[in-house]
C-alpha cells in the first residue's frame, strides 16, 4: 500500500535558526498538502501542492513539489517560538489522504 | 462554529465494551474521513466516504471496526471488544472534494482509553 515517509522526526533550532523538513511517497501523488498540529491540537491545514515541481510561499514558509510528484520539503526561514509544533505531509492518491509521521519541531528561545 | 465537530471528546472504557464516536462535518462537505492517532505519531488512515459510500477501508482495520454515514451527512465509527491497544485519538476530517482541491478540515478528536 500507499506510504508516506517524512524526516527528520525531531528537529531543536534556536529560534531565528532555518528549519526543514522532507516527505517522499512510494507512489506518484496526485497532490501533497501540508497541515501543523500544535500540542494537545488537532492537524490544520497549511497548503497544497498539485504541480509536478511547483513551488508555494506563506510569509517565512516555503514550499517544494517535486518533479516525479512523488517528494516534498517544507523550509521555514528565521524560525520563530509560534512555529513550534508537528509538521506532517499527506499524499493524496486515489482520492485518500495518507499522512507522513511528522517533524517536531522545538524552538529554543 | 461551522467547523467539524466529534462527540464525545473523551471516552473511558472496559475492555470488551463497545463504544461508537459521532462525527458532524461541515455541512456542504461531500468528503469524510477518518483516522486514528497514537502520541508521536501521524494520523493514520482508517476509511473515508464519499457521500454516503465508503470508498476505502485500511486494511490494517480489524473486523471489530465499522464506520457508516447514514445519508451522507453524519458519520459513526463503532468499535466492537474494545482492546487496550485500541486507545488512541480518533480524528474525523472533512472536504469539500471539487477539482483539485481536497483541504480537509479536522474535528478536535475522541480520545478514548480502554482500561
Amino acid at each position: 500500500g500507499q506510504q508516506v515517509m517524512q524526516i527528520p522526526q525531531y528537529q531543536h533550532v534556536q529560534e531565528g535558526e532555518d528549519f526543514t523538513t522532507y516527505c517522499n511517497s512510494s507512489t506518484t501523488l496526485s497532490n501533497i498538502q501540508w497541515y501543523k498540529q500544535r500540542p494537545g491540537g488537532h492537524p490544520v491545514f497549511l497548503i497544497q501542492l498539485v504541480k509536478s515541481g511547483e513551488v508555494k510561499k506563506q510569509k517565512r514558509l516555503t514550499f517544494q513539489f517535486g518533479e516525479a510528484k512523488k517528494n516534498s520539503s517544507l523550509h521555514i526561514t528565521a524560525t520563530q517560538t509560534t512555529d513550534v509544533g508537528t509538521y506532517f505531509c499527506a499524499g493524496d492518491s486515489s482520492y485518500k489522504l495518507i499522512f507522513g509521521s511528522g517533524t517536531r519541531l522545538l524552538v529554543r528561545p | 462554529d461551522t467547523g467539524v465537530s466529534q462527540n464525545p471528546r473523551h471516552k473511558i472504557t472496559k475492555r470488551g465494551q463497545n463504544v461508537t464516536f459521532r462525527c458532524d462535518p461541515i455541512s456542504e462537505h461531500n468528503r469524510l474521513y477518518w483516522y486514528r492517532q497514537t502520541l508521536g505519531q501521524g494520523p493514520e488512515f482508517l476509511t473515508y466516504f464519499q457521500n454516503e459510500a465508503q470508498l476505502e477501508k485500511s486494511r490494517l482495520l480489524s473486523d471489530r471496526f465499522s464506520a457508516e454515514r447514514p445519508k451522507g451527512s453524519f458519520s459513526t465509527l463503532e468499535i466492537q471488544r474494545t482492546e487496550q491497544g485500541d486507545s488512541a485519538m480518533y480524528l474525523c476530517a472533512s472536504s469539500l472534494a471539487l477539482g483539485r482541491n481536497t483541504e480537509a478540515f479536522f474535528g478536535q478528536g475522541t480520545r478514548l482509553t480502554v482500561v
